[in-house]
C-alpha cells in the first residue's frame, strides 16, 4: 500500500536555528497537510496546501512557518527560526480527493533545545 | 467548549469485552466524521469513516446522532492488539483546497489479558 514518508524521523536543533521538515506525499494525491501534536496534547491543523498554494492555515503558523513543495513529489515545512515551544511531533498528510480520509506520514520528531 | 471532546480514559478491559467511547463536537456545520487510532508516537491511522446510518466494520461499529452532534464507536470481542489511543475527528466536509481536520485528544485503551 502506498504510503506518506517524512525524513527525518528525528530533529535536534537549537532555539533560533531553521528546520526543514521534508515529506514526500503518496504520488497521486493533490491535496497536502502538515498538522503537530505536542506531547500528550492533541494534534492540531497547520497547514493544507492544494494547487501549489496555502489553501488554509491555522493560528498557530505564523510568519515564522513556510511550506513549499519544490518538485512534483516533496513537501517542506520550514520554521525559520525555532522556539522551545515548537518542539513536537510534526505529521505530513496528503489525499487524493478533497473529501477522501487523509493518509498521515509517520512523523518527525522536532527537539528545540 | 472544546470543539471535539472525548473522554481521555484509560479504559482497561479485558480480552474479549465490549467497550464503547463517546465523542461530542461542537460546530453543527461540520460534514465529515472519522474514528482514527494512534499507537504510542506514532502517526494517526484512519479506522473508519463515520455516516449517518451507523456503519460496521468488523467488530467495529460507529454510530452519528446529528442533531446532538455525539459520536460513538464500539468494539466487540476486543484483542490485546486494540490496545491504542482512539481518536475522534472532524471536518467541515472538503471545501476548496482542503479538508481541516480537528481531533478530539483521543480516549486511551488497554486491553488486558
Amino acid at each position: 500500500e502506498p504510503e506518506v514518508t517524512q525524513t527525518p524521523s528525528h530533529q535536534v536543533t537549537q532555539m533560533g536555528q531553521e528546520v526543514i521538515l521534508r515529506c514526500v506525499p503518496i504520488s497521486n494525491h493533490l491535496y497536502f497537510y502538515w498538522y503537530r501534536q505536542i506531547l500528550g496534547q492533541k494534534v492540531e491543523f497547520l497547514v493544507s496546501f492544494y494547487n501549489n498554494e496555502i489553501s488554509e492555515k491555522s493560528e498557530i503558523f505564523d510568519d515564522q512557518f513556510s511550506v513549499e513543495r519544490p518538485d512534483g513529489s516533496n513537501f517542506t515545512l520550514k520554521i525559520r527560526s525555532t522556539k522551545l515551544e515548537d518542539s513536537a511531533m510534526y505529521f505530513c498528510a496528503s489525499s487524493d480527493l478533497v473529501s477522501s480520509p487523509l493518509h498521515f506520514g509517520n512523523g518527525t520528531r522536532l527537539t528545540v533545545t | 467548549r472544546k470543539e471535539v471532546e472525548q473522554d481521555p480514559g484509560p479504559f482497561n478491559v479485558p480480552e474479549g469485552a465490549t467497550v464503547a467511547f463517546n465523542c461530542t463536537y461542537s460546530n453543527s456545520a461540520s460534514q465529515s466524521f472519522f474514528w482514527y487510532r494512534q499507537d504510542c508516537r506514532k502517526e494517526p491511522k484512519l479506522l473508519m469513516s463515520v455516516y449517518s446510518s451507523g456503519n460496521e466494520d468488523g467488530r467495529f461499529t460507529a454510530q452519528l446522532n446529528r442533531a446532538s452532534q455525539y459520536i460513538s464507536l464500539l468494539i466487540r470481542d476486543s484483542k490485546l492488539s486494540d490496545s491504542a489511543t482512539y481518536l475522534c475527528v472532524v471536518s467541515r466536509g472538503g471545501t476548496g483546497g482542503g479538508n481541516k481536520l480537528t481531533f478530539g485528544t483521543g480516549t486511551q485503551l488497554k486491553v488486558e489479558l
